[in-house]
């Protein structure tokens, strides 16, 4: 079965620039989801079709893909942003998820 | 205003039996791919299972044969029904939908939590 793998966990200082990257089998030739959810809420879509951002979103979240490896990249980084990140693609008609990144501001 | 509200969780036995439900508002359902993603305590999400716009369904490889999911389009509601309910099984349950399978899961209900144990 297809696997995304992500980074347990990112730390990245107020006001700086965080990825997070998420992995899978070529992982570029497919659109890739991103996620974020903060503590007792529900996921929020970031991002999607690799690199669109929902309406509300804001732009300092962005996103890549290409050969086995999409990106989320957080643009000048706020307390706000801290959360889990779960990135998700389509294999064979189900959806997988990556196991989340826990991105710590500090 | 788009809303998904997930009811019908709770505490169960190994073994048992459960049907969550998946009431949608502000839009219609058959016009959606609508998932079930659950999250076990502390952990990650996990697709569960989805229905399509077109009414097909697909499972995840561990609740394939156990997990049923259904649409009613009259209550403008999915279904999941769960069965043979293992404590592997305890999490909190999302139904989510997605307008093609390529606009990603843009709502998200609020979860309905459902507790295996004896």
């Amino acid at each position: 079965s297809y696997e995304l793998t992500q980074p347990p966990s990112v730390s990245v200082s107020p006001g700086q620039t965080a990825s997070i990257t998420c992995s899978g089998n070529k992982l570029g030739d497919k659109y890739a989801y991103w996620y974020q959810q903060k503590p007792g809420q529900s996921p929020v879509l970031v991002i999607y079709q690799s690199f669109k951002r929902p309406s509300g979103i804001p732009a300092r979240f962005s996103g890549s893909n290409s050969g086995n490896t999409a990106t989320l990249t957080i643009s000048g980084t706020q307390a706000m942003d801290e959360a889990d990140y779960y990135c998700q693609a389509w294999d064979s008609s189900t959806v997988v998820f990556g196991g989340g990144t826990k991105l710590t501001v500090l | 205003e788009v809303q998904l509200v997930e009811t019908g969780g709770g505490l169960i036995q190994p073994g048992g039996s459960l049907r969550l439900s998946c009431a949608a508002s502000g839009f219609t359902v058959s016009n959606y791919y609508i998932s079930w993603v659950r999250q076990a305590p502390g952990k990650g999400l996990e697709w569960v299972s989805l229905v399509s716009n077109g009414g097909t369904t697909y499972y995840a490889d561990s609740v394939k044969g156990r997990f049923t999911i259904s649409r009613d389009n009259s209550k403008n509601t999915v279904f999941l029904q769960m069965t043979s309910l293992g404590v592997d099984d305890t999490a909190m349950y999302y139904c989510a939908r997605d307008l093609t399978s390529t606009k990603g899961m843009d709502s998200w209900g609020q979860g309905t939590l459902v507790t295996v144990s004896s």
